[in-house]
């Protein structure tokens, strides 16, 4: 099956700080989403991107199919960022083990 | 719009009892999906359904597991008997479509002693 790799696997930031996230597959793939699961276990959609590029305020992500790989940039972040980041691929959607990332004020 | 429904939220049951999970998904979506979340495997797809027929059930763990889904708008998910190693949070998703983006509920989480 489909392999799904995220790095960082931890990530400790300043309110403030850039980062990126990134997501490594190991197959063409028809469908990647990128989630944020809050303190409270809610998985949050954040982009529908299999390719290309898209923005959303301080975040944006893009996906080289091509060459399987996906990031995630979250730019000045704050404290309500906090969580654990997933990478989903495929139709019934495999996750990678996630990036959690702590922003402290 | 109302996103997916599940219930209960919670659900704590005793080893040996029957559990019934529940899934509203959202309207006018075609597919729907039941996933799992622990610590051990993180979240991994146990079914999922694409116009009430099951397409891919093998990540059902064993015969104790079973899932339906009567109509567009219900499916259910029966653990029959519980073990403890079946807590977990169990997620219901559902999407337009097969390959389109996926659209979580806030899941329901099973603790079994």
């Amino acid at each position: 099956g489909i392999q799904v790799e995220q790095s960082p696997p931890d990530l400790i930031l300043q309110e403030g700080a850039n980062s990126t996230l990134r997501c490594n597959f190991s197959d063409s793939v028809n469908n990647l989403q990128w989630f944020h699961q809050n303190p409270w276990g809610q998985l949050i959609n954040l982009f529908y991107i299999p390719s290309g590029t898209k923005q959303n305020g301080r975040l944006s992500a893009t996906t080289v199919a091509t060459e399987r790989y996906s990031l995630l940039y979250i730019s000045s972040s704050q404290t309500t960022d906090s969580g654990v980041y997933f990478c989903a691929v495929d139709a019934a959607l495999i996750f990678g083990k996630g990036t959690t990332l702590s922003v402290s004020s | 719009d109302a996103g997916v429904i599940q219930s209960p939220r919670h659900e704590v049951t005793e080893m040996g009892q029957e559990v019934t999970l529940r899934c509203k998904p959202i309207s006018g979506h075609n597919s729907l999906f039941w996933y799992r979340q622990t610590m051990m495997r993180g979240l991994e797809l146990l079914i999922y359904f694409n116009n009430n027929v099951p397409i891919d059930d093998s990540g059902m763990p064993e015969d104790r597991f079973s899932a339906k889904m009567p109509n567009a708008s219900f499916s259910t998910l029966k653990i029959q008997p519980s073990e403890p190693r079946d807590s977990a949070v169990y997620f219901c998703a559902s999407s337009p479509g097969p390959a389109s983006e996926q659209y979580f509920g806030p899941g329901t989480r099973l603790t079994v002693t």
